[in-house]
């Protein structure tokens, strides 16, 4: 089946402006997770959804991100009034969360480039 | 939160078997200790996963000795493709929640002809 999806692959927008980025995961996966890669850095968790639990919110790095998770399935990432610093790449990875298998498996990530 | 320190590069040759090790002194009894591998412009990939003792596949081993502070990968004859970033995880995420979910800088793995 189809990997871990994510669009757009690259997203070059101007300082203020708000961005949307969609993750599709791994069908039937319950778990998913953004991370968020500066160049030449490790990731940076964001945020995690696992099934109809409260997501996990403690990575987002201030109030203008935010993300959803409709249906359990298809997320939403957004970035509102973007600021230079969040450019980056976003990945998102999904994992089926069963005893014993936790591998996150990742998406090809959306590049942001805020001028 | 366990945190895990581990070597910012490694060089190797071609035919080499590399050991990579990470360490996590304050590793809770839950812990499990995950490696992925990223290639530029790719996401992270899973290597190998494990608890204690040691863990192969067909692609890496994963020694992780009685005490649990530390573990090593194991890459046994690498090849140019080998070059990489390798994380090093850390954290009980079975119950939900983000705990381990730190990936750190990695170890930037070269590997020469």
């Amino acid at each position: 089946g189809a990997g871990v999806s994510q669009s757009p692959s690259n997203k070059v927008t101007e300082k203020g402006k708000d961005v949307e980025l969609r993750c599709d995961p791994i069908s039937g996966h319950t778990a998913l997770y953004w991370y968020r890669q500066s160049l030449g850095q490790g990731l940076e968790f964001l945020i995690y959804f696992q099934g109809n639990s409260a997501p996990d919110k403690s990575g987002l790095p201030s109030d203008r991100f935010s993300a959803e998770r409709t249906g359990g399935s298809v997320s939403t990432l957004t970035i509102q009034r973007t600021q230079q610093e969040d450019s980056a790449v976003y990945l998102c990875a999904s994992s089926l969360v069963l005893t014993g298998d936790y591998e996150q498996y990742f998406g090809p990530g959306t590049r942001l480039t805020v001028t | 939160l366990a945190k895990t320190t581990q070597p910012i590069s490694m060089d190797s040759y071609e035919g080499q078997e590399v050991n990579i090790t990470c360490s996590h002194n304050n590793i809770a009894t839950n812990d499990y200790i995950t490696w992925y591998q990223q290639f530029p412009s790719q996401g992270p990939r899973f290597i190998i996963q494990g608890y204690k003792t040691k863990v192969t596949n067909e692609v890496a081993s994963l020694f992780i000795p009685a005490d649990r502070k530390s573990s090593t990968l194991s890459l046994p004859r690498v090849s140019l493709s080998d070059t990489a970033v390798y994380y090093c995880l850390v954290g009980d995420y079975r119950e939900g929640g983000a705990d381990g979910l730190t990936f750190g800088k990695g170890t930037h793995l070269i590997i020469q002809p």
